[in-house]
């Protein structure tokens, strides 16, 4: 089973439409999650942490589910800009990542 | 802010030929550095952790000799990829670790923009 599993896309969907991402986790002991987004050959960016409360920053909100091991992120009135792969993050201990495998995203016009 | 630059970006070389990339933090002192590789449709998988003064700590199937990283000073690591093939053929990306007393406890990554290495 891999670490962090996410599905993979292509989702693709017309601006404004929301749009749901998920993530399970295997390692129970993972203490910090994360959402990456990263561009078409460029290196991941940081988009948010996610916190068990859950979290939102503007149109992106992130939940987390510490029992089923389960992370979502929630994307509202999406934008071309949002086109992207979406990284799932996972972190035991105080400093190793494991990424997913990512969920590339097109918003269409 | 939390800058980290990676030189160079992009990389053609022969097969056999060795190549290094550096990875600077620009604005902070990182004691940890880390180095990844990115293959096409693939995850980011971390290669080594390296910490400034001491030996990296390779992650398993990933050869050290091959492989070489020394991290001489708190804001510079390279990574030296010897005897290049086309295998070797990959995104790179380093970052740099900081650390981070906020709801996240622990080391923040910043990572540097990449190095598209192509082994002809």
């Amino acid at each position: 089973r891999k670490e962090v599993e996410q599905d993979p896309g292509p989702f693709n969907v017309p601006e404004g439409a929301t749009v749901a991402f998920n993530c399970t986790y295997s390692n129970s002991a993972s203490q910090s999650f994360f959402w990456y987004r990263q561009d078409c050959r460029k290196e991941p960016k940081l988009l948010m942490s996610v916190y068990s409360s859950g979290n939102e920053d503007g149109r992106f909100t992130a939940q987390l589910n510490r029992a089923s091991q389960y992370i979502s992120l929630l994307i509202r009135d999406s934008k071309l800009s949002d086109s992207a792969t979406y990284l799932c993050v996972v972190r035991a201990g105080s400093y190793q990542l494991t990424f997913g495998k990512g969920t590339k995203l097109s918003v269409i016009p | 802010g939390a800058v980290v630059s990676q030189h160079p970006s992009r990389v053609i070389c022969k097969s056999g030929t060795s190549v290094k990339i550096e990875c600077r933090s620009l604005d902070f002192q990182a004691t940890t550095m880390f180095w990844y590789r990115q293959f096409p449709k693939k995850s980011l998988m971390l290669m080594a952790t390296s910490n400034e003064g001491s030996k990296a700590t390779y992650e398993q199937g990933v050869e050290k000799d091959k492989f070489l990283i020394n991290h001489a000073s708190l804001t510079l690591s390279t990574l030296t990829v010897t005897s290049a093939h086309p295998e070797d053929s990959s995104f790179y990306i380093c970052s740099a670790g900081k650390w981070t007393s906020g709801r996240s406890y622990g080391v923040e990554q910043f990572f540097g923009p990449g190095t598209r290495l192509t082994v002809l």
